[in-house]
């Protein structure tokens, strides 16, 4: 168990509609990142929090907004959805300012949009 | 643009052998880390291994180590006396150093080692 914990683990959603994930760093750490992992892309950086301020921010969709919140928790906003939307969704934290700095996974969310 | 390619999409290895799997990067850059990152059924992506630019020395974790050839832009990772528990998907990544504020991590697209009994 990495200590980081994403809410909710399968997420079933039509085309158009909006939805919220979750993640909750690991207890001390101030960074918070979110990955999306598609089969034919692998894994791609969205964008880095640290300590609720944005850091970093990489493929990211205009349509896809992430914050984090004073107790350091993160969601990440997916609307519009489209069906190349679906795809394992992770959440990382570290206790460091940068991506060097040894990151734990959560377990992601699965969002299959139909 | 930085890149990392891992080309062997599948492997597989007898218990207690030994396998390398092969990551090759392109950049520009003279600072940078090197990851190898485990992701296994459970889907939690584990951190492995982890080698500075600037270190001429292989970094090495228990029976995982790694031959980093600088010049060649090669990162293989070398798992021996290989255990069940080895079976998932490898994943290697590159972080650049000079990038300021849009630093991130290249992901390669994974190796997918089955380990036989």
């Amino acid at each position: 168990d990495s200590g980081v914990t994403q809410t909710p683990k399968h997420l079933i959603t039509a085309t158009g509609q909006r939805v919220t994930l979750r993640c909750s760093p690991r207890s001390g750490d101030l960074s918070v990142y979110w990955y999306q992992q598609s089969l034919d892309q692998g894994l791609q950086f969205l964008i880095q929090y640290y300590n609720g301020e944005e850091r970093a921010k990489g493929n990211i969709l205009e349509r896809f907004s992430a914050q984090q919140f004073p107790d350091l928790h993160s969601e990440l906003n997916l609307s519009s959805l489209e069906l190349g939307d679906s795809a394992l969704y992770f959440c990382a934290s570290s206790v460091g300012y940068s991506q060097n700095t040894e990151a734990f996974f959560g377990q992601g969310t699965r969002l299959t949009v139909v | 643009a930085q890149t990392v390619t891992q080309s062997q999409p599948e492997m597989s290895v007898q218990e207690a052998e030994t396998v390398t799997l092969s990551c090759t990067y392109d950049t520009s850059e003279s600072d940078y880390y090197l990851f190898w990152y485990k992701q296994p059924p459970s889907r939690q992506m584990i951190l492995v291994i982890r080698q500075e630019a600037y270190k001429q020395q292989n970094a090495t974790e228990n029976r995982f180590s790694v031959n980093f050839q600088k010049a060649a832009k090669s990162f293989s990772l070398k798992i021996s006396d290989s255990q069940l528990g080895d079976a998932a998907m490898y994943f290697c990544a590159y972080l650049g150093l000079n990038a300021g504020n849009n630093r991130k991590l290249i992901w390669g697209l994974g190796t997918s080692l089955a380990v036989n009994p």
